[in-house]
């Protein structure tokens, strides 16, 4: 089955305290996308990736690292999680860099206190 | 930069009715795509229907169509025969062909649709 995993799908933490979110495709897709969505303002870009080792900002992209070091995975780290930091967090991909179609992880709820 | 509007944050319609969300965006490209997305309350992101700007033709799927005005950037979704389980976040998206873009999928802030019995 064609799917985007996040882990973990609840949290909550200290601020402070690093923590890294995982997502894995296994549809061999090249890109990979992360995303944050807080109410009233839908869901906006914090990083993105085109393929293995290429790495981008999206719109929001402080206070989050990211890496691709193998093509299934992209994993979104907070090296210092503040409480601006919670929030409904999504991991996509989707194949090729045009209009196709983007699959959704199920989300990821962080609290940070 | 593109931008993608919803002007209705909330809405309602009886079981079996048919119900129209709004969706306007801005944008100098010409090619790009258009999707709505469902959000129910399990928060998982449903791909509803997808437009392609140089298509015509507006995009059906079943229950679900839009009304594409490509002049007037305007996106709308209807949806016939509400269902109670079409009670969702709906979101407006957008992404454009040209590769420097093609990054990006801009999101609209979402229309809360509830279906009522």
């Amino acid at each position: 089955e064609a799917q985007v995993t996040q882990n973990p799908r609840y949290l909550i933490t200290v601020t402070g305290k690093k923590l890294t979110v995982t997502c894995s495709q296994n549809m061999n897709h090249e890109y990979m996308s992360w995303y944050r969505q807080d109410p009233g303002l839908g869901l906006r870009q914090i990083y993105y990736s085109m393929n293995v080792e290429v790495t981008d900002k999206g719109d929001v992209p402080e206070g989050y690292k990211v890496s691709r070091k193998e093509k299934r995975n992209f994993p979104l780290i907070l090296e210092s999680p503040s409480p601006n930091q919670t929030s409904l967090y999504f991991c996509a991909s989707k194949q090729g860099f045009s209009g196709n179609t983007i699959y959704f992880g199920e989300g990821s709820w962080l609290t940070v206190v | 930069a593109q931008t993608v509007t919803q002007s209705q944050p909330e809405m309602s319609v009886q079981e079996a009715e048919t119900v129209t969300l709004s969706c306007t965006y801005d944008t100098s490209e010409n090619n790009y795509y258009l999707f709505w997305y469902k959000q129910p309350p399990s928060r998982q992101m449903i791909l509803v229907i997808r437009q392609e700007a140089y298509k015509q033709q507006n995009a059906t799927e079943n229950r679900f169509s839009v009304n594409f005005q490509k002049a007037a950037k305007s996106f709308s979704l209807k949806i016939s025969d509400s269902q109670l389980g079409d009670t969702a976040m709906y979101f407006c998206a957008f992404t454009s062909h040209s590769s420097g873009s093609a990054r990006q999928l801009t999101f609209g802030s979402g229309t809360q649709l509830t279906v009522l019995p």
